[in-house]
Parts: structure tokens; sequence; C-alpha cells
């Protein structure tokens, strides 16, 4: 199992870009969420979902917008980055959808807007 | 607004030390909590995770308790090793802390 995987890795990105940064799960999972990772602020959620075509915000949605098309991928969407978004961006799911919990993550992806 | 706090948030000890890791929480209704461990420019690993209606987990050297009425938690880690150098977080309801940074000096 690959478990959580995240492209890209890094990212460096003008302000005004737009991106894509990818999720995929195969371990079957209902639930997947977006976390930001920033010094001294700890992990803050941005959206997540609870299965295929649900989404809900979480505590720092905007500027992103997120899909959830089919179980395994919840791609997040950056529409005009700013710097204030760079960040350390991580996605994570669980098996169930009411666990509230997010179990497994991936690795991470880096972004930095110039 | 669900709110978790980890105390303190940096600690270092001398190896083969038992040492405890605290995680407060404001929401006393019913859900699961979760240690995590990161180590430095790495994502987070699963460590314990503690049903709502359980007390404690217990895995290897590492054992979590859950008190929900006084809305702690607690990470002990027994005889520590330069290995379990990182940072550990605790999660409740999608709610991160901000994690305790442990360094294990050999």
């Amino acid at each position: 199992n690959a478990g959580v995987t995240q492209t890209p890795k890094f990212q460096v990105l003008k302000t005004g870009q737009s991106m894509t940064l990818q999720c995929a799960q195969d371990m079957n999972h209902e639930y997947m969420s977006w976390y930001r990772q920033d010094p001294g602020m700890g992990l803050r959620l941005i959206h997540y979902s609870v299965g295929a075509g649900i989404t809900d915000q979480g505590e720092v949605p905007n500027g992103y917008n997120v899909s959830r098309s089919t179980t395994e991928d919840f791609p997040l969407r950056l529409l005009s980055a700013a710097p204030s978004q760079t960040s350390v961006y991580f996605c994570a799911s669980s098996p169930r959808w009411d666990s509230y919990q997010p179990q497994h993550f991936g690795d991470g992806t880096r972004l930095s807007i110039l | 607004k669900q709110e978790v706090t980890q105390i303190p948030a940096a600690l270092s000890v001398p190896e083969g030390e038992n040492l405890v890791l605290n995680c407060s929480f404001t929401d006393s209704a019913i859900y699961n909590l979760q240690w995590f461990r990161q180590d430095p420019g790495k994502g987070l690993t699963s460590l314990l995770l503690i049903q709502s209606s359980q007390r404690e987990q217990t895995s290897g050297r590492l054992n979590a308790s859950l008190d929900k009425s006084s809305g702690r938690s607690t990470l002990y880690i027994a005889a520590s090793q330069p290995g379990d150098s990182a940072t550990y977080l605790c999660a409740r309801k999608l709610t991160f802390g901000k994690g305790t940074k442990l360094s294990v000096i050999p």
C-alpha cells in the first residue's frame, strides 16, 4: 500500500499564479482532509471531505478550493496564490467519516509564494 | 471552538529517563484523541489512538491516557532514547495542539 501520496513535494509560485496540490489514497478511506502547518500556528484545517461528492470548510478555507469526485483523490486548488499561503500542506485520511480523526498523513508539499 | 493545548512546548531529557507529555482540551464531548510524532521536514506518524470509550492505549514503550472529565491526555514514554527526539502532537476532533519538541540527550 502506498498510503497517502502528495504531489508535488516542493513548489515555488509567483503571486497571482494558480496551482493544484494533489492528494491520493489507496486505502478506500471515507474521510480526507487538508491541513497547513506554519511555525507557531500548528496544524490548521483548510477543507475536509466525508465522502465522494461531499466537502466542507475547515478553520482557514479562504483562497482554497477542493473537490472530491472519487474516493481516492482530494485535490487542493490555490486560486490566486498570495505570500500568506507560503506553508507546508498536509493531506490526511481516515477510514470512517465520523471518526473525526485524520489518522494517515502524506509527506507534505512545501509551497513558497514569491 | 475546540482548543487543544500542549505543555511544555519543548523538553530536553537525558537518555534513559521516563517522561510525560501533556495535552489538554476544552471540549468534553465524546471524541477520540490521537497522538502523533513528527520528525523534522517530515509528515505526521500516528502513534496511539484512544477511542472515546477507552482510558488508555499502549504500544511498546509508549502509553497514552485519556481523562475526559478533566479534559486531559498524557503520553508516557519509558526509558527514552535519542531516536525518540521529535515533535509530539495530540489531536482531538480535527484540532491539533502545537506540539512538544522533545530532545533526548545521549
